[in-house]
């Protein structure tokens, strides 16, 4: 069965403080993705990887960066983190066009 | 134009009912084509893929409408455990996945 596993359920953090989420999978996929998801917007893309060490923006980048120094794994960084990131933050990961397969999220609460 | 459209619902049905749910999207380059479940407060998970020729799991048929732009989801004869949000996602290429904003299915007694 493939695996994808978040580091966190749940996270409270402090505006300003740096966040990392991090992001494992053992299915040797070659794409990951960072997910935020808010009641009634459904999922939007943060950013996504196709390769180590490659990254590209999705719909809604600013605010985050992220790192992809091992193939299995992506991390999500917080630069500095403010309320309105407050929300259920997944990862996924997928091979060439088959479905992707999620991590179980982190629910974020930054005061 | 959202890239990925559903009606966000909630649709409610008594057990035993047959619901459909439609979802339209933007891009006719779009390879491949999925409906996800998403349980209350869990991740999404794969329910079935979608092909051109439509395909069935059980209670479930999806079909793949190309020339319409659209993809549907059948369940027949609905059971309360089905109650979730079904999640249409769209593989535009690119390597990625857009997802819709789900419809909710409420199943009751």
């Amino acid at each position: 069965d493939v695996k994808v596993t978040q580091s966190s359920r749940y996270l409270v953090k402090r505006t300003g403080e740096k966040v990392f989420l991090e992001c494992v999978q053992d299915m040797d996929h070659e794409n990951m993705f960072w997910y935020r998801q808010d009641p009634g917007l459904g999922l939007r893309l943060i950013y996504f990887s196709y390769d180590v060490k490659m990254k590209e923006k999705g719909d809604i980048p600013e605010g985050y960066s992220v790192s992809r120094e091992k193939k299995e794994r992506f991390s999500l960084i917080l630069e500095s983190a403010s309320t309105n990131q407050t929300s259920m933050y997944l990862c996924a990961s997928m091979s060439q066009n088959t479905e992707a397969f999620f991590g179980q999220g982190t629910r974020l609460t930054v005061v | 134009r959202k890239e990925v459209e559903q009606d966000p619902g909630p649709f409610n049905v008594p057990e035993g009912a047959t619901v459909a749910f439609n979802c339209t999207y933007s891009n006719s380059a779009s390879q491949s084509f999925f409906w996800y479940r998403q349980d209350c407060r869990k991740e999404p998970k794969l329910l079935m893929s979608v092909y051109s020729s439509g395909n069935e799991d059980g209670r479930f048929t999806a079909q793949l409408n190309r020339a319409s732009q659209y993809i549907s989801l059948l369940i027949r004869d609905s059971k309360l455990s089905d109650s979730a949000t079904y999640l249409c996602v769209v593989n535009p290429g690119f390597q990625k996945l857009v997802f819709g904003t789900g419809t909710r299915l409420l199943v009751s007694p």
